[in-house]
């Protein structure tokens, strides 16, 4: 069976901090993708990220970046200098690559930025 | 170009009730996913069509939830003698196939009030 875990529930940070979401996974499947998405208090989820098992190079996008470490069964989420507009529910998730590829979803957490 | 909708956004009715729920995909998007997302929780799976055919509804919780989506575009869930349990943000995804790689995307959802 697949899961996800996110730890954190709720973190709060000050404006300009840097903050990092993590997530754990458990899945048989060799191969296999991994996603974030941040979820604005609009409610819509917005797709940020995805990283197949097979490559653990580290990603960067602008102020953003994910660390990805299959030996942990990790793919951490890193905010530099965050922003009030960063405010959001952040989910982890996970696919395999057969036909069937719901994705499963951490609880997420909560990230308040405070100005 | 449009993303994902879904109508109506809000949804309240009576215990006992029946509810449909629409979510229209992105055009050409063959794959189409059901979600729940209940309070503090990440979206849960419900079912996925490829085309037209259910081609897993393993995530229904009972015999209550019925989805189709006769022409291959547009998809109604159905739950039939509505629970207070069943009150939740119904969010629907689409994706080019069913493959894992495909980024899946959300609309707005519709949130279900059972009262």
């Amino acid at each position: 069976a697949q899961k996800v875990t996110q730890a954190q529930t709720e973190i709060s940070v000050v404006e300009k901090e840097d903050v990092t979401l993590d997530c754990v996974y458990e899945t048989r499947d060799t191969t296999y993708y991994l996603f974030w998405y941040k979820q604005p208090p609009s409610g819509e989820l917005v797709f940020l990220i995805r990283r197949n098992s097979f490559d653990e190079q580290n990603e960067i996008s602008g102020r953003y970046s994910w660390n990805f470490q299959k030996s942990t069964s990790s793919f951490n989420f890193t905010i530099t200098a965050s922003q009030v507009v960063d405010s959001a529910v952040y989910f982890c998730a996970l696919s395999g690559v057969s036909g069937n590829t719901p994705l499963v979803f951490g609880k997420g957490t909560r990230l308040s930025v405070i100005a | 170009g449009a993303g994902v909708s879904q109508t109506p956004s809000n949804k309240v009715t009576e215990k006992g009730k029946y509810v449909e729920l629409r979510c229209d995909p992105i055009s050409g998007h063959t794959a189409l996913y059901w979600y729940r997302q209940s309070l503090g929780q990440g979206p849960e799976f419900l079912i996925y069509f490829q085309g037209t055919g259910a081609a897993d509804d393993s995530g229904l919780p009972n015999d209550r939830f019925f989805a189709v989506r006769p022409e291959g575009s547009v998809s109604t869930l159905k739950i039939q003698r509505t629970e207070r349990g069943d009150s939740a943000v119904y969010l629907c995804a689409s994706s080019l196939s069913s493959a894992g790689f495909n980024e899946q995307f959300f609309g707005p959802g519709t949130r279900l009030t059972v009262l």
